[in-house]
């Protein structure tokens, strides 16, 4: 079982639709959980980051928690053809190791 | 300006060579970290370190070395005995050992044997 798992996508969806991107980990002692934005050719940059249960909000991002299932989420409202990106899910494991999954490929169509 | 800087952009490395890649930053952080990234996939970690003078390896170690002298450098050395070693590699770097810490990345380097 792989450490951080994502589905490779592509996720497409229509301009202004939320977009539902999805991360579930394997190590129950992880406290720390980021997303982060991957354009093609370029290095990932941190978009969100969440460490407690519950939701997360910053403008257009929610980033959703749920330790007791291991599941991660991100969501993208109002999206734009600029989201248009990879998404990596990174976890910080019980070992200070940050691993991240293969990432989602997001399509906003015009 | 505060940043994590990797050096060069793009390299060339012939096969039976070592080469290495540089990383600085001067963002006081005290963790760093590298990861190898192949077209379409996710990244992989190769090494990390806490803090100077010590560091872990991690899922794909082989055929690569580091050394962590200073806390603002971080460079790893691709040898000859990593057979595939085509990819794009990344510098990572964050505040320290606690969970709640967050990590940033340099521009990355292109590695590209012929």
């Amino acid at each position: 079982q792989k450490e951080v798992e994502q589905n490779s996508g592509p996720l497409s969806v229509p301009e202004g639709a939320i977009a539902s991107l999805n991360c579930t980990y394997s190590d129950r002692g992880s406290q720390s959980f980021f997303w982060y934005r991957q354009y093609s050719g370029k290095s990932p940059e941190l978009i969100m980051s969440i460490y407690s249960n519950g939701d997360k909000e910053d403008g257009r991002f929610t980033a959703q928690l749920n330790k007791a299932s291991q599941y991660v989420s991100l969501l993208i409202r109002d999206s734009q053809p600029s989201d248009s990106a990879t998404y990596l899910c990174a976890v910080k494991d019980s070992s200070y190791k940050l691993i991240f999954g293969s990432g989602t490929r997001l399509l906003v169509r015009p | 300006d505060g940043g994590i800087t990797q050096s060069p952009k793009y390299l060339f490395r012939k096969e039976g060579q070592n080469v290495t890649l540089s990383c600085e930053q001067n963002l006081n952080h005290d963790a760093m970290y590298w990861y190898r990234q192949d077209p379409g996939q996710g990244l992989r970690l190769i090494y990390y370190s806490q803090i100077v003078n010590d560091f872990q390896k991690g899922d794909i170690a082989e055929g690569y070395s580091v050394s962590r002298e200073k806390k603002e450098s971080f460079p790893l050395t691709v040898t000859s005995a990593q057979k595939n070693p085509t990819a794009f590699y990344l510098c990572a770097s964050s505040i320290g050992q606690g969970r709640r810490t967050e990590a940033f990345f340099g521009q990355g380097t292109r590695l590209t044997v012929v």
